[in-house]
Formats: C-alpha cells, sequence, structure tokens
C-alpha cells in the first residue's frame, strides 16, 4: 500500500463515546500531522510530530489525544466529544517539517451525535 | 495573526475558459508557499513556491509567487471537467519553537467547471 492511509474513513459516535482515528504513511517520513476541515472553515493544524515527538500543539482541547509510537503511525484519540467536533480529520506526512510539501491521507468524516 | 485569503470563494467557468486563483498572505517568518487541489477528500500537492516571480508550471496549471506584495496567483488554461475541485493554498511558516515550518490555509476557491 502506498501514500497515507486512514481508518476509519466514517465514523459516527455519541459524546460519551471514546474511539481512535489511525493514520499510516508509507512514505518514508518523518514528520506527521493532524488537521481538521470543518464546513466553511480552513484546513485547521490541531498537532505536529518531528520524530515522533510532539513540536506543536495548535491549542486543541484535551479531549483530542494524540500518540505517534513511530514514524509511520499516527493516533488521535476521542473523547467526550461534542456535536461541534463534527468535521473531517485529515492527517499528513512530510520528509521533515521544514518547508517540505505534505501528503494528506484520504480523512475520516467524524459525526458526533 | 497569520492570515491567508483566497479568492474568489467560488468560481463558475465552462470548459475551455482560463481561470485565475488568487491567494494573498500576512505570516511572520514566511518559509513558502504551496497550491493544493482537493476533489474528494485528500488535498493533492499542486506547487510549493519559495521565490518571487519564478513561474511553475504542470500541464495547464501555472502559479506564480510575489514575496513584496504577499500573493500569488494559480491560473488554470483551456479548463476540462475534472479541473472541479476545490483549489487550497497554504503558506509555510517558522513554528514558535523553532522545531521546523508549519502550514497556514486558505479558505480555498470551490472552482466549477461546465460541459
Amino acid at each position: 500500500e502506498t501514500g497515507v492511509t486512514q481508518t476509519p474513513r466514517h465514523l459516527v459516535m455519541g459524546m460519551t463515546n471514546k474511539k481512535s482515528l489511525k493514520c499510516e504513511q508509507h512514505l518514508g517520513h518523518n514528520a506527521m500531522y493532524w488537521y481538521k476541515q470543518s464546513a466553511k472553515k480552513p484546513l485547521e493544524l490541531m498537532f505536529v510530530y518531528s520524530l515522533e515527538e510532539r513540536v506543536e500543539n495548535n491549542s486543541v482541547p484535551s479531549r483530542f489525544s494524540p500518540e505517534c509510537p513511530n514514524s509511520s503511525h499516527l493516533f488521535l484519540h476521542l473523547h467526550t466529544l461534542q456535536p461541534e467536533d463534527s468535521a473531517l480529520y485529515l492527517c499528513a506526512s512530510s520528509h521533515g517539517t521544514g518547508g517540505y510539501e505534505q501528503y494528506f491521507g484520504p480523512g475520516t468524516r467524524l459525526t458526533v451525535t | 495573526e497569520d492570515k491567508v485569503v483566497q479568492s474568489p470563494l467560488s468560481l463558475v467557468v465552462h470548459e475551455g475558459d482560463t481561470v485565475t486563483l488568487n491567494c494573498s498572505y500576512e505570516v511572520t517568518n514566511f518559509r513558502s508557499l504551496l497550491w493544493y487541489k482537493q476533489e474528494k477528500k485528500a488535498p493533492t500537492f499542486l506547487f510549493m513556491l519559495t521565490s518571487s516571480g519564478i513561474e511553475k508550471k504542470s500541464g495547464r496549471l501555472s502559479s506564480i509567487l510575489d514575496k513584496k506584495e504577499l500573493f500569488s496567483i494559480l491560473n488554470i488554461t483551456a479548463t476540462q471537467t475534472g479541473d472541479s475541485a476545490i483549489y487550497l493554498c497554504a503558506v509555510a511558516r517558522l513554528m514558535n519553537n523553532n522545531a521546523g515550518n508549519m502550514l497556514t490555509f486558505g479558505g480555498g476557491t470551490r472552482l466549477m467547471v461546465k460541459p
């Protein structure tokens, strides 16, 4: 499998559920990102990991918890979400954070009920 | 606060038309400007621009950056229905902790090309 993959592609969860989003990159990159894309809003950066260390947390609520166990995998753990958290969650990777282009996965469409 | 503004918000053209999409920015510690095409879900990379005045070209698409006036344009000539998508502009800037660069995205331009 090539590129950046994300699972699941669609997720519906209640506000009291706990779920996790998974991202895997097969490009040999060492930086990974989580973005949120809501309707009528620009793509918002949530987290940046470089060499498995978190280097940026863009003021994201603690109900979103990232995990990067190695340079190929990135998770986003979700708990007690709100309906306004419904969005497309995109994962991306790049060779480093030094201005290289980022390659995106297909995203997970999350609906919080 | 960093800003990336794209215009127009949306555009409807007919096949064969030429379109110009605009991106203006105000960011500190600018590093590069990137264009992406988003059709269904995953944005796909088109161009990365770091130097002023040097046009990048790929088929019917081309882009140029003006670092003095802080904007970029993306041109698409002889448009086809397959060009219908959201076009995203993003600016890479140095992160506050100097750990590397991060992207700030504009709101996108939704292009629809009619047969």
